[in-house]
């Protein structure tokens, strides 16, 4: 198990343009999760999946965010119609039961210019 | 709503100093807390956690003790190594089924030689 894999680790996109990220969780872990850090910043709660269903959005997921997890496996997010804005890290995080606590990926590094 | 404070860093110590980082919560109930660390260009990792009053969570010499009374969780270590230099962040996690982390700002600390 190589722990939580997240592509790419830098996007650089021009404001305007769609972008993807993908996240690999821990295999076993049914509980997948998606934040936002941005500089000098905690992370900030988006969006979390307990297998397939998307159980909780953010109110910072605006409606150009996306995501799915279509087999309860790895997770797709999409930001349509990039803006400067988004600039931030784009961090996921697997767990496998209530209060363990995550397991954090490297992160997708988002320059929007 | 719950929240997360922690020391506002930066903080700057020589090698083999006692480190104190504060943090406290406010929550409904009694939350699990955290510690994570993430060294540059990494993502989070977990430090260690506690999940009830009085409990006391350490690793790599690092401890935090579950205060229900001040609401408190502060990370201590009684002698820092260069290797310790990072971004600490304090995190709580609701027990009533709410699976959102919440941090802190974080607090990055620097040791010198």
């Amino acid at each position: 198990d190589t722990g939580v894999s997240q592509n790419p680790r830098h996007k650089i996109t021009k404001r305007g343009q769609n972008v993807t990220f993908r996240c690999d969780p821990i295999s076993e872990h049914n509980r997948l999760y998606w934040y936002r850090q941005t500089l000098g910043q905690g992370p900030e709660f988006l969006t979390y999946f307990q297998n397939e269903a998307q159980l909780e959005k953010s109110r910072l997921l605006s409606d150009r965010f996306s995501a799915e997890r279509p087999k309860g496996s790895f997770s797709t997010l999409e930001i349509q119609r990039t803006e400067q804005g988004d600039s931030a890290m784009y961090l996921c995080a697997s767990s496998l039961s209530t209060g363990s606590g995550y397991t954090f990926g490297s992160g997708t590094r988002l320059t929007v210019v | 709503g719950d929240s997360v404070t922690q020391m506002e860093g930066p903080v700057t110590l020589s090698e083999e100093a006692f480190l104190t980082i504060n943090c406290t919560y406010t929550a409904t109930g009694y939350p699990s807390l955290f510690w994570y660390v993430q060294y540059p260009g990494e993502g989070l990792q977990l430090l260690l956690k506690a999940t009830k009053a009085d409990d006391k969570g350490s690793n790599k010499g690092f401890e935090a003790t579950y205060r229900k009374e001040t609401t408190s969780f502060h990370l201590e270590k009684g002698s820092v190594q260069v290797s310790d230099s990072a971004v600490y962040f304090c995190a709580h996690l609701p027990n009533f089924g709410n699976e959102k982390l919440t941090f802190g700002t974080g607090t990055r600390l620097t040791i010198i030689p």
